[in-house]
């Protein structure tokens, strides 16, 4: 069965500092990746995704992340942080045959910006 | 800006009320889904609905029950809820059940009482 580990329940980042959040992943063959965003009290907005070839992904807000088979990870990155990149974000991994139904989100990492 | 529509924001409503929540999606998406999201939780699936085809989380209660009246409209009919349903619903579509990336609408927040 597949699965996904966000390690970080909470990270806090100084405004402008650079971010990096972490997924790893399980799944036994190639999968399909994603990155959500959420902000408190709305739904879920995509940042980006990884279904094949270039394995460094570009997204919405500056967003980037990686794709490591070798590690089994799929790490989220910003260069510089904004007060408005504060929020709840998820990482989702779902099999190329199992549709977009059958996505598995991670538990989430609260990310706070210090000013 | 998004373009799967829930409607309300909020409900509050009571055990022995029968309320619904919509959702309508403006993309010519061929699935939809229901999510249930509590407070610092992921989204679990509820629901999905594509190809005039109901697919139903088993752990689902059937107070819960969904309906499609078109493949653009997704219903969630509420009976008998329990204070423990009080959470976040998402509706969410993608192009094709086997294909793509969940779109989310911005939630409905029910509280039940």
């Amino acid at each position: 069965a597949q699965s996904v580990t966000q390690p970080d329940i909470h990270i806090t980042v100084s405004e402008g500092a650079s971010l990096e959040l972490r997924c790893n992943y399980s799944y036994g063959a190639t999968p399909y990746l994603f990155w959500y965003v959420q902000s408190p009290g709305q739904g879920l907005q995509l940042l980006l995704k990884y279904f094949s070839g270039d394995t460094l992904v570009q997204g919405i807000k500056g967003f980037e992340a990686e794709f490591k088979r070798s590690q089994s990870s799929f790490n989220l990155r910003k260069p510089s942080v904004h007060w408005s990149d504060a929020a709840e974000y998820f990482c989702a991994v779902g099999s190329s045959g199992g549709g977009a139904d059958g996505l598995t989100f991670g538990k989430g990492t609260h990310l706070i910006i210090q000013p | 800006d998004t373009e799967v529509t829930q409607t309300p924001k909020h409900l509050v409503m009571g055990m022995t009320n029968k309320k619904s929540l919509k959702c309508e999606q403006h993309m010519g998406h061929r699935a939809m889904y229901w999510y249930k999201q509590k407070a610092k939780k992921p989204p679990e699936l509820m629901f999905v609905y594509s190809y005039e085809k109901l697919s139903i989380n088993e752990s689902v209660p059937s107070r819960f029950s969904p309906e499609c009246p078109n493949s653009s409209l997704l219903n969630l009919h509420l009976h008998a809820l329990q204070p423990e349903d009080s959470a976040l619903y998402l509706c969410a579509s993608s192009r094709d059940r086997f294909v793509g990336e969940l779109f989310f609408g911005e939630g409905s927040r029910l509280t039940v009482l």
